[in-house]
């Protein structure tokens, strides 16, 4: 089956932390890219990647890394999480201008 | 960069009722893609639109480019209660559209 695979779900961390979300995809996609979501905000891109070590800045990238060692996984970075990085991240992968991307089912990240 | 609006925020529907929702950019873009989120779940592409005046169905959903390519609708007919969920008016830029610009969405509720 054709998807995104992100883990964890959910997650609950301390301030300063670091941590990785992991995504995943098996659609030998070229394009990645992650999402946060935030309540009445809609989707904002933080990074994406264009193909294997291509990656670059989306609209809110501050205080996120992401690297593209290989074309099917896309990690996202937080070196220092901070509570105002309390959201729930999405990643996506697809071919562009072919029909939109296909969205991973998400990541709970609480910050306290 | 561009503005994008979308409204409603919010509706709560009878089930069986049509709706309607639209966006409006501040700029012309030749792609407008649809999505919906449902409850935990990450967004799925519904409809997408790439000509002016374009007006595309899906089932009982459809959707329109306006001709001023700043603005798009997306109407449900006879709704039933899986329709629940977040809808995003999406808008896609930069070379070969590989960028989604997400609006902040309409939150679907419907009573069975």
């Amino acid at each position: 089956e054709a998807q995104v695979t992100q883990n964890p779900r959910y997650l609950i961390t301390v301030t300063g932390k670091k941590l990785t979300v992991t995504c995943s995809q098996n659609m030998n996609h070229e394009y990645m890219s992650w999402y946060r979501q935030d309540p009445g905000l809609g989707l904002r891109q933080i990074y994406y990647s264009m193909n294997v070590e291509v990656t670059d800045k989306g609209d809110v990238p501050e205080g996120y890394k992401v690297s593209r060692k290989e074309k099917r996984n896309f990690p996202l970075i937080l070196e220092s999480p901070s509570p105002n990085q309390t959201s729930l991240y999405f990643c996506a992968s697809g071919i562009p201008g072919q029909d939109g991307y296909t969205f991973g089912s998400g990541t709970r990240l609480t910050v306290v | 960069g561009q503005q994008l609006n979308q409204s409603p925020q919010s509706m709560f529907i009878q089930e069986g009722e049509d709706v309607s929702m639209n966006c409006t950019s501040s700029s012309i873009f030749n792609t407008w893609l649809w999505y919906k989120q449902d409850p935990g779940e990450g967004p799925v592409l519904l409809i997408a639109l790439y000509k002016a005046g374009e007006l595309t169905s899906n089932g009982r959903l459809t959707a329109q480019f306006g001709i001023t390519r700043k603005d798009s609708f997306l109407n449900i007919s006879a709704s039933i209660p899986s329709d629940v969920g977040i809808y995003f008016c999406v808008l896609a830029s930069g070379g070969s559209n590989y960028k989604l610009t997400f609006g902040k969405g309409t939150l679907l509720t419907v009573n069975p």
